[in-house]
């Protein structure tokens, strides 16, 4: 069966340190790769695209890399700060359906000052 | 200005009620959805228009009918509401193709709560 799958529902990062978010997906071929900020009450937000054919982007302190073989997106929050605390969505297109965007469930990102 | 808005923000309704949920875009995007997220905040798409044609209708109920009266606007209908029903509704545009890549640009959301 067709899966996305965020790492895990919660995690909690030390200010100034690194935040790793995992996207892995099974039985999808996607044409790119978007990641999406959401804060609590409020719509998500887009932050970065990558392409199938890209290894790896960056947007300040964002970098996200894209490896198709093994199914899998990484998304990177460099000296994090309690700013960034929010749930993120990675989500993938797909070539079959250029308008269709399919979400992963979210990893709900706290960082502790 | 609001690139995508939506209303209301918050409806709440007794069960067997018709609801309606209206989006406007001033983006000129020619693509609009609608999503819908649970309790678990699984984002779910279940309509999308292309210049007020359909494109896009998962398996959602008959219940809900979206309707596009021009390629800014994308309204929600439901009828008959049920428990299940309750969630937070996502209006969204977008402009494939191009260089845009399909990026969504989501509206604050409708809080649906049915009674």
């Amino acid at each position: 069966s067709q899966k996305i799958e965020q790492n895990s529902e919660a995690l909690n990062i030390q200010e100034g340190k690194t935040a790793t978010l995992t996207c892995n997906y099974t039985n999808y071929s996607p044409a790119y790769l978007q990641w999406y900020r959401q804060d609590p009450g409020r719509g998500p937000v887009f932050l970065l695209l990558i392409r199938e054919n890209e290894k790896e982007k960056r947007k300040e302190r964002l970098k996200v890399t894209f490896d198709t073989t093994l199914k899998q997106s990484l998304f990177h929050i460099t000296a994090s700060q309690p700013a960034d605390s929010a749930t993120y969505l990675c989500a993938l297109a797909l070539y079959s359906s250029a308008s269709k965007i399919i979400f992963g469930s979210g990893t709900r990102l706290s960082i502790r000052p | 200005d609001t690139a995508v808005s939506q209303t209301p923000k918050y409806l709440v309704t007794q069960m067997g009620n018709d609801k309606s949920i209206k989006c406007e875009q001033n983006l000129g995007h020619d693509t609009m959805y609608w999503y819908k997220q649970d309790s678990k905040k699984f984002l779910k798409i279940m309509f999308s228009y292309n210049n007020k044609e359909l494109i896009i209708n998962e398996t959602v109920p008959n219940r809900f009918s979206p309707k596009s009266p021009d390629k800014a606007h994308l309204n929600l209908h439901i009828n008959s509401l049920e428990l299940g029903d309750s969630a937070v509704y996502f209006c969204a545009s977008s402009h494939p193709g191009g260089s845009s890549y399909n990026e969504q640009f989501f509206g604050p959301g409708t809080r649906l709560t049915v009674l």
